[in-house]
């Protein structure tokens, strides 16, 4: 099993590009997130979808969409990249909401 | 808002000493779950607090739940180089649909 995978590992954007960050799970979870994590922050909850096709907003939504239309992915989209979005995300799934969390690996992303 | 502060910021011991971390609110926690992450690494579960007074222990790692539910301490007994990382304690509030991570703890251990 590859538990939590992230598409790309790396990307640097201008201001004012989109792009989308793709999360996948093979462990059949239906909770999935996406956090951001900045240095001595920790890590905040941007969205998160309690089954395929639903999606909620977290504690910092502004700027991020999202999509679960497998049950098995989670996107994140930026539609118009800001430096303040330069950060590492993180996605994460679990089998009960808000339970244990297998985070992926992170996507470090770098809004020039 | 709600927040969830720990304490210290940073931590450097000699291999072999203690270190412990606390997660402290001002409010009533529903539960606490502990997370590390290595550097360069993603976070990884250690393992979640629900009842006040709860004491749980992983090999050298001991968590412990306070009775008022306001606080919350991972101590590592002997620390190893293995132990190098940041600790994050977390609340999940799911009657709120929200989780909130506190800072975390950077450990280093000097050989």
């Amino acid at each position: 099993n590859a538990g939590v995978t992230q598409t790309p590992k790396f990307r640097v954007l201008k201001t004012g590009q989109s792009m989308t960050l793709l999360c996948a799970q093979d462990m059949n979870h239906e909770y999935m997130y996406w956090y951001r994590q900045d240095p001595g922050m920790g890590l905040r909850l941007i969205h998160y979808s309690v089954g395929e096709g639903t999606t909620a907003k977290g504690e910092v939504p502004d700027g991020y969409n999202v999509s679960r239309l497998k049950k098995q992915n989670f996107l994140l989209g930026l539609e118009s990249a800001a430096p303040s979005q330069t950060s590492v995300y993180f996605c994460a799934s679990s089998y009960v909401v808000f339970g244990e969390q297998f985070f992926g690996p992170g996507t470090r992303l770098t809004v020039l | 808002g709600q927040q969830v502060m720990q304490i210290p910021q940073y931590q450097h011991v000699q291999e072999g000493e203690d270190f412990t971390t606390y997660c402290n609110s001002s409010t009533t926690l529903s539960n606490i779950q502990w997370y590390k992450q290595r550097p360069g690494g993603h976070p990884v579960f250690l393992i979640q607090l629900v009842k006040s007074g709860e004491v749980k222990k992983q090999k050298r790692l001991t968590f412990q739940f306070g009775e008022a539910k306001k606080n919350s301490s991972l101590h590592i007994t002997a620390t190893q180089t293995t132990d190098v990382g940041t600790y994050f304690c977390a609340e999940a509030k799911t009657s709120y649909d929200k989780v909130i991570f506190g800072p975390g703890t950077s450990l280093s251990v000097i050989p």
